[in-house]
C-alpha cells in the first residue's frame, strides 16, 4: 500500500506567501516526520509530530495531524527564497509492534519560492 | 553540528561488481539505517542496524545486500553484484533513539551508477 503521499506535486509561490503542503498515509502510526531535501543534497529532518499530537510548531513551520483522516500538513509562512526545496513527509508505523527506524517516505512536494 | 558523512559521494561501476559504501554516523547515536532513493522516485528504506545486527529489512535488502560496523565508527553496505536497477542515491542515517523511531539524521549521499 502507499504510505505518505503528499500533494501538491509542485508548489510554486512568492517570497512571503504562505506554502501548505499536505500528505496522507494508509496505516496505523507511531509518528509523522516531515524533512526537506535540496536538489541533489541528503534529507533534514523538519519537525516530529506523534499520533497523539494534533499540531506542532517550529519557528515558521506548522504541522497538524489528523489520524481519522490518516492527514497530515506542513504549512511554511513567510516564505524565503531559500525555502526552495523537496518536501517529503515520512511516517513511522505501529503495526506489528516496534519499528526500528522504517520510515516510509512519500514522493515529495517541490516547493519553488520566487524571490 | 555532528553530521553523518558518506563516502564516495559518487561511483561509477560496471554491473556484476561489488561496491561497498561508507558512511560515518554521528559518534553517540547508536542505531544506523541505509536508505535508497532511485531518480525520481521515493525514498525507500534498505536496512536498520543496531548492536551489531539487523533490526529490520525491506523487501529490497536481499542477498545481494550486507552491511557491517567493522571498526566502531564506520558503517558500510555492501553490494555484492551490482545491477543496472542498483542506481541510485544511497543515504545513510543515524539516530539516537530506534525504538518506535524518532528523527533521523541523514548523510549528504553516496550516488551509485552501475552501466
Amino acid at each position: 500500500s502507499q504510505q505518505g503521499e503528499e500533494d501538491p506535486q509542485a508548489l510554486s509561490i512568492q517570497e512571503g506567501e504562505n506554502a501548505t503542503m499536505n500528505c496522507s498515509y494508509k496505516t496505523s502510526i507511531n509518528n509523522l516526520q516531515w524533512y526537506r531535501q535540496n536538489s541533489g543534497r541528503g534529507l533534514v529532518h523538519l519537525i516530529l509530530i506523534r499520533s497523539n499530537e494534533r499540531e506542532k510548531h517550529s519557528g515558521r513551520l506548522r504541522v497538524t495531524l489528523d489520524t481519522s483522516k490518516k492527514s497530515s500538513s506542513l504549512l511554511i509562512t513567510a516564505s524565503r527564497a531559500a525555502d526552495t526545496a523537496s518536501y517529503f513527509c515520512a511516517t513511522a508505523s505501529n503495526a506489528g509492534g516496534t519499528s526500528y527506524g522504517k520510515l516510509t517516505f512519500g514522493q515529495g512536494t517541490i516547493l519553488t519560492v520566487h524571490p | 553540528e555532528p553530521e553523518v558523512t558518506q563516502t564516495p559521494s559518487h561511483q561509477v561501476t560496471q554491473m556484476g561488481q561489488e561496491v561497498i559504501l561508507r558512511c560515518v554516523p554521528i559518534s553517540n547515536h547508536l542505531y544506523f539505517y541505509w536508505y535508497r532513493q532511485i531518480l525520481g522516485q521515493k525514498v525507500e528504506f534498505l536496512v536498520s542496524f543496531y548492536n551489531n545486527e539487523i533490526s529490520e529489512k525491506s523487501e529490497i535488502f536481499d542477498d545481494q545486500f550486507s552491511v557491517e560496523r567493522p571498526d566502531g565508527s564506520n558503517f558500510t553496505l555492501k553490494i555484492r553484484s551490482t545491477k543496472l536497477e542498483d542506481s541510485a542515491m544511497y543515504f545513510c542515517a543515524s539516530s539516537r533513539e530506534g525504538r518506535n523511531t524518532g528523527e533521523l539524521f541523514f548523510g549528504e549521499g553516496s550516488r551509485l551508477t552501475v552501466l
